[in-house]
């Protein structure tokens, strides 16, 4: 079936430190699935941080990227310089025909000032 | 204001209750989705509606049975409940079922079974 791997939690950075969290993916009951970060500050709802849909294709937001990488089956999320209140958990997660969204466990980002 | 509502944030059952999980949404959506995450796992999806009717489920067990009495509703009754259901319920709904279709979260309903 469908699954999604990411990085494992906690990751602690310093505040104006770059970040690398990893995500692969595997897809077999679609070819080209939709993929997506989502995060989840403290307290609140689980919110999409970004989305790519095309092979490809880098997805931006919040000074994060991610570039959908066919080819490795991966979709790392990145970030130049991390602030504090970047801290919170982010979820790689898939897309496929039915909307069914299949995400990865999650990871914790602690951002120390 | 959140968009999708969800009560109560937090409940606690006895095992072998009944509890109904509410969730509205009020972004004009006609998808509605049900997940799950219990303790050390994913998010987990459980149904999916369009239109109030049922598209996708993928939880085995009859004891989960999502009610839709309005298009903007999509509650979720567990019968005889559980300590193994133990967990986070989201809701989530999109504009239509879909692939492209952004799908949003509510904040969830927490649910203990002691």
């Amino acid at each position: 079936g469908d699954s999604v791997t990411q990085t494992e939690g906690p990751v602690t950075v310093s505040e104006s430190e770059s970040l690398i969290i990893n995500c692969t993916y595997s897809a077999t009951s679609i070819a080209y699935p939709n993929l997506f970060w989502y995060v989840r500050y403290p307290g609140e709802g689980l919110q999409l941080l970004l989305k790519v849909i095309t092979a490809g294709q880098k997805g931006s937001s919040r000074g994060f990227e991610a570039t959908y990488n066919k080819e490795t089956t991966s979709f790392h999320l990145q970030k130049a310089s991390v602030q504090e209140s970047d801290s919170a958990v982010y979820y790689c997660a898939l897309g496929e025909g039915n909307n069914r969204i299949f995400f990865g466990d999650g990871t914790q980002l602690v951002v120390k000032p | 204001d959140p968009k999708i509502i969800q009560k109560p944030k937090y409940l606690v059952a006895v095992t072998g209750s009944e509890k109904i999980l509410i969730c509205e949404q009020y972004l004009g959506h006609n998808a509605m989705y049900w997940y799950r995450q219990s303790a050390k796992k994913p998010l987990e999806f459980m149904f999916s509606y369009s239109y109030q009717k049922l598209m996708d489920n993928q939880t085995a067990s009859s004891r989960f049975q999502p009610q839709s009495s309005k298009k903007n509703h999509l509650d979720l009754q567990i019968t005889a409940l559980k300590p193994d259901d133990s967990a986070t319920y989201f809701c989530a709904s999109s504009i239509s079922k879909g692939v492209r279709a952004e799908v949003f979260f509510g904040k969830g309903t927490r649910l203990t079974v002691v």
